[in-house]
């Protein structure tokens, strides 16, 4: 398996608190992703990462921003939680921008 | 309409079946696609990467049809083990990838 982690693994989170998830490679890919997965929606990219303070926007990146300082570490923060935030976050990285291996996931709970 | 569109299913089937999902893609700069499984409550893993020639792995068959834009996978001879969700992906360049909602399968002894 990928030398992939998330933390925290599990949140519960007050609405406008910030929360800030990581995601941590071993594997030196250049490419990481976050995704959100919501019942009825599938995976959707929320930012990527294409290279140390390299990122780009995806489908879903409204609320969210992301910072990439070191190449194996990859920070999504909800500047401001909304009950719409709550859902399950996956990190995953490539070393090319194709195919693509996953953390095990971050619950996040809004309330 | 979604960029990626799979039938959610669920299919149920026997073991020893052939079971096949499809999987269409709108956007016709799709370069790259994939198969990916997804077990309950956890992370998508990558089974197989999709090529224009068809590729094989085992029970596991992957084709793309780039002239009716959809991409298929068949599973032979069917496990309980193969009871999870598919995912299919979609690439237009490399970093932007569009996940379908998944097919749901679930195999009975």
């Amino acid at each position: 398996d990928a030398g992939i982690t998330q933390s925290p693994r599990h949140k519960v989170t007050e609405t406008g608190t910030p929360v800030t998830l990581r995601c941590h490679q071993t594997e030196n890919h250049r490419y990481m992703y976050w995704y959100r997965q919501d019942p009825g929606h599938g995976l959707r990219l929320i930012h990527y990462s294409y290279g140390v303070k390299d990122t780009d926007k995806g489908e879903v990146s409204d609320g969210y921003s992301v910072s990439r300082s070191k190449t194996e570490d990859f920070l999504l923060t909800l500047e401001s939680a909304t009950s719409s935030q709550t859902s399950v976050y996956f990190c995953a990285i490539s070393p090319d921008g194709y195919e693509q291996y996953f953390g095990p996931g971050t619950r996040l709970t809004v309330t | 309409r979604k960029e990626v569109e799979q039938d959610p299913g669920p299919f149920n089937v026997p073991e020893g079946a052939t079971v096949a999902f499809n999987c269409t893609y709108s956007n016709s700069a799709s370069q790259s696609f994939f198969w990916y499984r997804q077990d309950c409550r956890k992370e998508p893993k990558l089974l197989m990467s999709v090529y224009s020639s068809g590729n094989e792995d085992g029970r596991f068959t992957a084709q793309l049809n780039r002239a009716s834009q959809y991409i298929s996978l068949l599973i032979r001879d069917s496990k309980l083990s193969d009871s999870a969700t598919y995912l299919c992906v979609a690439n237009t360049n490399a970093g932007k990838s569009t996940f379908g909602d998944g097919t749901t399968l679930t195999v009975k002894p």
